[in-house]
């Protein structure tokens, strides 16, 4: 079956850095996205990761495995307004999203 | 970015009413759209995918009667929640892709999704 798989939450410090991690299992992959949602409001597109590596967009990086079937989201200098859950979503060989059910990142002061 | 635009952001009905939420592409053509429901502390499920001219897909569990969608144009899809219960309560979401210009990322473009609540 189809699979994604994220931590529930995770707790990060002002200024730090944070790594979410995900794990997928799709029939066939067309891509690997990474989407923010702040609570009671619609995703808002990060990174989209089709080849191996990293790609780099300001504060935000996003990492990929093709072999290992593993992403990563890379969040720098972290700010409080970083506090919200992020999905991943693996696209199958059919171009359908299959959902991770997300990760929410605390930041503290 | 494409700009996806859905409304209404709000809706409070009474059970057994019917509600139309519309979902507009405001500067693309968006031949396929699809819409998601969200409950709290949940991730986006799949409802079904709206197809301009053609009858919508619905996932596996979803009653097409009750979720009535309408793909009229290349811009606008509607979804009706029919017969409305308080289990029909959620975050309800569409999104597209935009295929112009020969180029498509994969990028979905959301709405901003309406929270039904009904009473």
């Amino acid at each position: 079956g189809q699979n994604i798989d994220q931590p529930t939450e995770m707790t990060a410090t002002e200024g730090a850095i944070v790594q979410i991690n995900c794990t997928y299992q799709t029939s066939g992959f067309n891509g690997l996205f990474w989407y923010q949602q702040h609570a009671g409001e619609a995703p808002t597109f990060l990174s989209y990761n089709v080849l191996d590596g990293l790609e780099e967009k300001g504060r935000f990086s996003s990492f990929l495995s093709r072999s290992k079937g593993y992403s990563y989201l890379l969040l720098k200098e972290l700010q409080m307004k970083d506090s919200a859950s992020y999905l991943c979503a693996a696209m199958d060989s059919n171009y359908q999203l299959i959902w991770g059910a997300g990760t929410k990142l605390i930041i503290k002061p | 970015g494409a700009v996806v635009s859905q409304h209404p952001s709000r809706v409070i009905c009474k059970s057994g009413t019917s509600v139309k939420i519309e979902c507009r592409s405001l500067d693309f053509q968006a031949t396929t759209m699809f819409w998601y429901r969200q409950f709290p502390k949940q991730s986006l499920m799949l409802m079904a995918t709206s197809n301009e001219g053609s009858k919508a897909t619905y996932e596996q569990g979803v009653e097409k009667d009750k979720f009535l969608i309408n793909h009229a144009s290349l811009t606008l899809s509607t979804l009706t929640v029919t017969s409305a219960h308080p289990e029909d309560s959620s975050f309800y979401i569409c999104s597209a892709r935009d295929f112009s210009a020969g180029g498509d990322t994969g990028e979905l473009f959301f709405g901003e999704g309406s929270r039904l609540t009904v009473l």
